[in-house]
Parts: structure tokens; sequence; C-alpha cells
């Protein structure tokens, strides 16, 4: 079975500070991994994504993750935190090669960004 | 390119009613999603449509919910009768197909029941 864990379900950091958003997931086979972010009453919408390649993903936004095996991790960073990245953000794994393609979200992280 | 729509996008009920959600995917994409959101929690899948054939609907609630795809385009997500406990986002998301396929994601419907 597979499954994500967030670490930290708020996060608050300064504008123009690190963002490090933490995200461990489980899985028995080789994951497909995603990031999304979720604003306001608004829908999820994708950030970046690992499906094997490179293990350093660049996304939107200026955000970035990398897929780590040995520490089953898949962290999101970004250099410098703008006002507008405050959301809610959502790490999600399906299985690589799998016939149906559901994600499993974990809970999300809140990000705050104080000026 | 339209995106994923959704309608409504707010529904107030009170417990034992019936409500419909109602989600048109992108043209073309073969895949669609429901996605049940609970405050606080990440979405969790009800249903998966491959065209009008239904992939994984395990963890749908079939004894009160149901869902449709009859051409294998836009889809009805429906709830009767509606529990306090169904309270929550309800998100429609296309893909072009499964696997691997980025999901993008209609804004949800609101759900409140009373």
């Amino acid at each position: 079975a597979q499954s994500v864990t967030q670490l930290g379900s708020h996060v608050s950091v300064s504008e123009g500070a690190l963002v490090l958003l933490r995200c461990n997931y489980s899985s028995s086979v080789p994951p497909y991994l995603f990031w999304y972010v979720q604003y306001p009453n608004q829908g999820l919408q994708l950030l970046l994504k690992y499906t094997s390649a490179a293990t350093l993903v660049k996304g939107i936004n200026g955000f970035e993750a990398e897929f780590k095996k040995s520490e089953t991790s898949f962290h999101l960073t970004k250099p410098s935190a703008h006002m507008s990245d405050a959301a809610e953000y959502f790490c999600a794994v399906t299985m690589r090669g799998g016939s149906q393609g559901n994600l499993i979200f974990g809970k999300g992280t809140k990000l705050s960004v104080k000026p | 390119e339209a995106g994923v729509a959704q309608s409504p996008r707010y529904k107030i009920i009170e417990k034992r009613q019936s409500v419909a959600f109602w989600c048109n995917p992108i043209s073309g994409h073969a895949t669609l999603y429901w996605y049940q959101q609970i405050l606080g929690q990440g979405p969790k899948l009800l249903i998966q449509f491959q065209n009008n054939g239904v992939v994984d609907d395990s963890q749908l609630p079939k004894d009160r919910f149901s869902a449709e795809r009859l051409k294998g385009v836009d889809s009805t997500l429906k709830i009767q009768p509606a529990k306090l406990e169904d309270s929550a986002v309800y998100l429609c998301a296309s893909s072009l197909g499964q696997g691997s396929g980025t999901q993008y994601f209609g804004p949800g419907t609101r759900l409140l029941v009373l």
C-alpha cells in the first residue's frame, strides 16, 4: 500500500526566507510523486512531478523538489518566499506503471508568509 | 484551453436530503476522477472513470453515493441521503489517460450538511 506523510501541518516563514515543506512516502513499488498547491476556495494546481528522470525536479513559481530514494523523501523547496506563496501544499504519490493512476494525498501543509 | 468545470460551487442542505454535483472535464480527457476533501485533510479518491466505465470505486460509500459518466464526457456525483459527515469539498479532476498522466482539478463544490 502507498502512503504519504507531510511533516508539519502549518509552516510559517518570512518573506524572502527559504521555504522547506517535508514529504515522506511509503511505496512497495517505484512511485510517481507530485506536489500540488491549493489557494483558498480553489482547486489543486500541479507544482511539479517526479516520474523517474532527474531526481531534482523544477516546477512552477520557483519551486523545486528532490527525490531521495534512500530517505523515501520528496521535500519541496523555494529559495525565497513571496507573499503570493501563502497557500496549502499537498504531496501525493501514485504507483508507477499502475493501471489506475489515482493519487494518494498527504494531509497538507499550510504555508504562511510574513511580511 | 478551458479547465475542468464544476457546479454548483457551494451547496447547503439538511441531513437526509439529496444533492448532485456536476463536472465537465477538459476536452479529450478520457479519465475522470471524483475526490472528497474533508476539512484539514488531503483529497481522497471516491471514484475513477475511464471513458464511461468505472475503473475504481472501492472507496465510494455505495449505500448513499452514486456517480455516472454516461457519454464518457461530463459526470454527475449524487448523495442520497446526505449525512453530516458528508460535509466536504468535492473535487473533480481529469487526465488524458491513466498511470502517470497529470490530473487537472476543477475548483470544487463545497457542501455543508446541516
